[in-house]
């Protein structure tokens, strides 16, 4: 069974920094792409980052560009999103997801098939 | 920016059908995807490359996409369909490709 576990969440000051990991099972981890989608309260997913399984081929959205960090570490079955200069906006419940396809070299074209149960961000002063 | 459009929110009875669409230019020319959002809880994939379903998903929900318009179709709907559904694409116009969601459709059973 697939299984994704966001951590790292929490209430942090605008400018500040946090790191987010999910740690994933069930599956291959080094065969997939995986990736980053955030829910701000009460709206709609917006993708954050992806990276593909060999961290070749990374993406990022325009919103995050810069400040945000995508990273994984295929050695522990992990996924992290550093995210540096927060900002109000930036409030969200984060979620991890998979990729769908099996063994590409790039962090794009695919469905995301499997999501964690996410890790909340709180960006206040 | 490649932009998607979906209703805002549909209504159904039980036993009827549900059609959510999802407009895009030329979206006909892409793969779309839908996730179906409950309360409280994570997307889950209903439906992928326009018209296929991934193991578990009831053969009640099916896609379409054509022109510009996009379609989930939930046939013989049920109390536990009402959630949020979101269409999402890729958008590889750019060197740098990124995912596009719809802004999400609210389906209500009646």
């Amino acid at each position: 069974e697939v299984q994704l576990v966001e951590s790292g969440g929490g209430l942090v000051q605008p400018g500040r920094s946090l790191r987010l990991s999910c740690a994933a099972s069930g599956f291959t981890f080094d065969d997939y792409a995986m990736h980053w989608v955030r829910q701000a309260p009460g709206k709609g997913l917006e993708w954050v980052s992806g990276i593909s399984w060999n961290s070749g081929s990374i993406g990022y959205a325009d919103s995050v560009k810069g400040r945000f960090t995508i990273s994984r570490d295929n050695a522990k079955n992990s996924l992290y999103l550093q995210m540096n200069s927060l900002r109000a906006e930036d409030t969200a419940l984060y979620y991890c997801a998979k990729d769908m396809g099996y063994g590409s070299g790039s962090y794009y074209a695919r469905p995301l098939d499997y999501w964690g149960q996410g890790t909340l961000v709180t960006v206040s002063s | 920016s490649y932009v998607l459009t979906q209703p805002p929110s549909v209504s159904v009875a039980p036993g009827q059908t549900a059609r959510i669409t999802c407009g895009g230019n030329n979206i006909g020319s892409k793969s779309v995807h839908w996730y179906q959002q409950k309360p409280g809880q994570a997307p889950v994939l209903v439906v992928y490359d326009d018209s296929d379903r991934p193991s578990g998903i009831p053969e009640r929900f099916s896609g379409s996409n054509s022109g510009n318009t996009a379609t989930l179709t939930i046939s013989r709907v049920e109390a536990g369909d009402e959630a949020d559904y979101y269409c999402q694409v890729w958008d590889s116009s750019s060197d740098h490709p990124y995912v596009v969601f719809g802004g999400g459709t609210k389906l209500t059973v009646l």
